[in-house]
């Protein structure tokens, strides 16, 4: 059972450039999100998506898009990568529940370590 | 404003002693609470977690977290540490019916002395 998958687990980008970092999870969960780690400030939220099809902004979501059109995948899109957006990538996700069902905990990946120098 | 506060940064403590380790949360609605630990270079991993019920939450590894409503508090103890737990440890809060959108503490790292 791999759980939620992200790749790469390393990249460096210069100023300027574009990527995407890769998640998917084989859980069937509804619920995918993509939070940043920085040093002292814990995580924070940057996109998150209730289901496919259905995305909404987190705490810092500028310089960032998200694109939801399968259960499984939820991708983020770097469009013009800047210093600042050194970190370390996270992205979870969680079982919504539905109307009478408990939902669960966020299930996290390994993580990416992006450097935009 | 949602906010999680974890007020140590960075805690020390002896092999064998107990550890007890901070969250303060303000949240409006009712709070699903969450305590992840994260190991150098790893992911998360979910110590325990409080949806409803018993405020005394039983985790993994021996850690067990009180709720407690009235102090807005879901503290973490251990009773007796080993230098395996040597972590960052995160509380964090999320809204009943949306665990995707969650608010984290900045962390606490915890050594552990032989």
């Amino acid at each position: 059972n791999a759980g939620v998958t992200q790749t790469p687990k390393f990249q460096v980008l210069k100023t300027g450039q574009s990527m995407t970092l890769q998640c998917a999870q084989d859980m069937n969960h509804e619920y995918m999100s993509w939070y940043r780690q920085d040093p002292g400030m814990g995580l924070r939220l940057i996109h998150y998506s209730v289901g496919a099809g259905i995305t909404d902004q987190g705490e810092v979501p500028n310089g960032y898009n998200v694109s939801r059109s399968t259960t499984e995948d939820f991708p983020l899109r770097l469009l013009s990568a800047a210093p600042s957006q050194t970190s370390v990538y996270f992205c979870a996700s969680s079982y919504g529940g539905g109307r009478f069902l408990m939902n669960t905990e966020a299930f996290f990946g390994q993580g990416t370590r992006l450097t935009v120098v | 404003a949602q906010s999680v506060t974890q007020p140590d940064i960075h805690i020390t403590v002896s092999e064998g002693a107990s550890l007890e380790l901070r969250c303060n949360y303000s949240y409006g609605a009712t709070p699903y609470l969450f305590w992840y630990v994260q190991s150098p270079g790893q992911g998360l991993q979910l110590l325990l977690k409080y949806f409803s019920g018993d405020t005394l939450v039983q985790g993994i590894k021996g850690f067990e977290a009180e709720f407690k409503r009235s102090q807005s508090s879901f503290n973490l103890r251990k009773p007796s540490v080993h230098w395996s737990d040597a972590a960052e440890y995160f509380c964090a809060v999320g809204r009943s019916g949306n665990t995707g959108k969650l608010i984290f503490g900045q962390g606490t790292t915890l050594q552990v002395k032989p």
